[in-house]
């Protein structure tokens, strides 16, 4: 099965910061990688996916990028609504996998 | 737009069975293939189970391979999860999602359901 490491697991920050999260894929899985956002009691919602293509509705703020199987996310300015939970996962192979995701909080 | 509302859930003793259904509404059922993927409390996505639109291939996570069994009914516009030989590692919130590509298997996750919740234990 694919491991899909991300980092960090939490992360502090302030209003307006730029933050990235980073997920790491055990082997290659050319771009076929989702973010989702998960905020409490709700379902998760799709950001980006083939890892750097925006979903429809979702803020320009947010970006992916790809660098052979490491994959970033970055919120170039955060905005009160973006602290919550983020996950990758790849849908290259099955078993789909995430990773175990990063806690983004208010400093 | 595009629907998926979940029931079946409940509590169930170890060793148990429960079957999840999925309905669907807004978009062509038939030409979708359908997930399911759980989220125990306070933990993180799962992803646990896959048909094709057509029925004519599922995967499974190990985990619950030989236990749980993914169907469809697309006259219905509904999956099914069947969850038998239950273990409280089990409990979590199952959600269904839909496949991104018609006919195909694509998968962008935007659409799912809000969640059912399966609870195992004594």
């Amino acid at each position: 099965d694919i491991q899909m490491t991300q980092s960090p697991s939490s992360l502090s920050a302030s209003v307006g910061d730029r933050v990235s999260i980073t997920c790491r894929a055990s082997q290659g899985i050319n771009s076929y990688l989702v973010w989702f956002q998960q905020k409490p009691g709700q379902a998760p919602k799709s950001l980006i996916f083939s890892a750097s293509s925006l979903q429809n509705g979702v803020p320009s703020r947010f970006s992916g990028s790809r660098s052979g199987t490491e994959f970033t996310l970055t919120i170039s300015s955060l905005q009160p609504e973006d602290f919550a939970t983020y996950y990758c996962q790849q849908y290259n192979f099955y078993p789909l996998t995430f990773g175990q995701g990063t806690r983004l909080e208010i400093k | 737009q595009v629907q998926l509302v979940e029931s079946g859930g409940g509590v169930v003793q170890p060793g148990g069975s429960l079957r999840l259904s999925c309905a669907a509404s807004g978009f062509t059922f038939s030409s979708y293939g359908m997930h399911w993927v759980r989220q125990a409390a306070g933990k993180g996505l799962e992803w646990v189970t896959f048909i094709y639109y057509d029925e004519s291939k599922e995967y499974y996570t190990d985990s619950v391979k030989g236990r749980f069994t993914i169907s469809r009914d697309n006259s219905k516009n509904t999956l099914y999860l069947q969850m038998n030989s239950l273990r409280t590692e089990d409990t979590a919130v199952y959600y269904c999602a839909r496949d991104s590509i018609p006919r195909g298997s694509g998968w962008y996750g935007d659409h799912w359901g809000q969640g059912t919740l399966v609870t195992v234990s004594s």
